[in-house]
């Protein structure tokens, strides 16, 4: 079975430009979650999708959005894009939502904000 | 609120030491615990997970024990090999509420010596 894929796996951005990340999950799967990883803050968590409404939601500003498909892949966007956007995206997706449900991660977009 | 808390590293071991990454956590309710691992340039994979008090994860020979009266879930495996040199996650997760699903330690990077 392939895993989850993301694309693209690296991005070079402008302060104020947008961006879309697309994340294709494992299939079968129905859950799609995204975190943000830098050197600073480590790993944090972004949103969560499950059957195309959003189910949870970190604490990241307005800029940050997300979409699902009925074919359970996902995107996120970042608008007006600051430096500290810099960082890894990262996605993951499991069958189902729920505490004891194993997310399985994507290899990550690597964003770089100028 | 919910935190995860690992020992900082870097971590650095010869070949066939003993290796224990200690994890603890503080959490409202019963989370489930796991470890992930990052090599170098990559996502993340799930090493091992624990979904209950006392349950043990295990994989590839690394263990941890989710132990609720320590609130703890280290990591250890009795002998490492250089394949092992990565940045290793303790994470819980609690469904529900703003703090979404995963949530992570600052990551511990081991450095395995020939």
């Amino acid at each position: 079975k392939a895993g989850v894929t993301q694309t693209p796996r690296y991005l070079i951005k402008t302060r104020g430009q947008q961006v879309t990340l697309s994340c294709s999950p494992i299939s079968g799967h129905r859950s799609v979650s995204w975190y943000q990883q830098t050197p600073g803050q480590g790993l944090q968590f972004l949103f969560e999708y499950f059957s195309e409404t959003q189910r949870n939601k970190g604490n990241f500003p307005g800029r940050f959005s997300g979409r699902q498909f009925s074919n359970s892949r996902s995107e996120m966007n970042v608008s007006t894009l600051e430096l500290g956007d810099s960082a890894l995206y990262l996605c993951a997706s499991s069958l189902r939502t729920g505490q004891q449900e194993t997310q399985y991660f994507g290899p990550g977009t690597r964003l770089l904000v100028l | 609120g919910n935190s995860v808390t690992q020992m900082e590293g870097p971590v650095t071991l010869s070949e066939e030491a003993f290796l224990t990454i200690n994890c603890t956590y503080t959490a409202t309710g019963y989370p489930s615990l796991f470890w992930y691992v990052q090599y170098p340039g990559e996502g993340l994979q799930l090493l091992l997970k624990a979904t209950k008090a006392d349950d043990k994860g295990s994989n590839k020979g690394f263990e941890a024990t989710y132990r609720k009266e320590t609130t703890s879930f280290h990591l250890e495996k009795g002998s490492v090999q250089v394949s092992d040199s990565a940045v290793y996650f303790c994470a819980l997760t609690l469904y529900g509420g703003s703090q979404g699903n995963l949530i992570f330690g600052k990551g511990t990077k081991l450095s395995v010596k020939p």
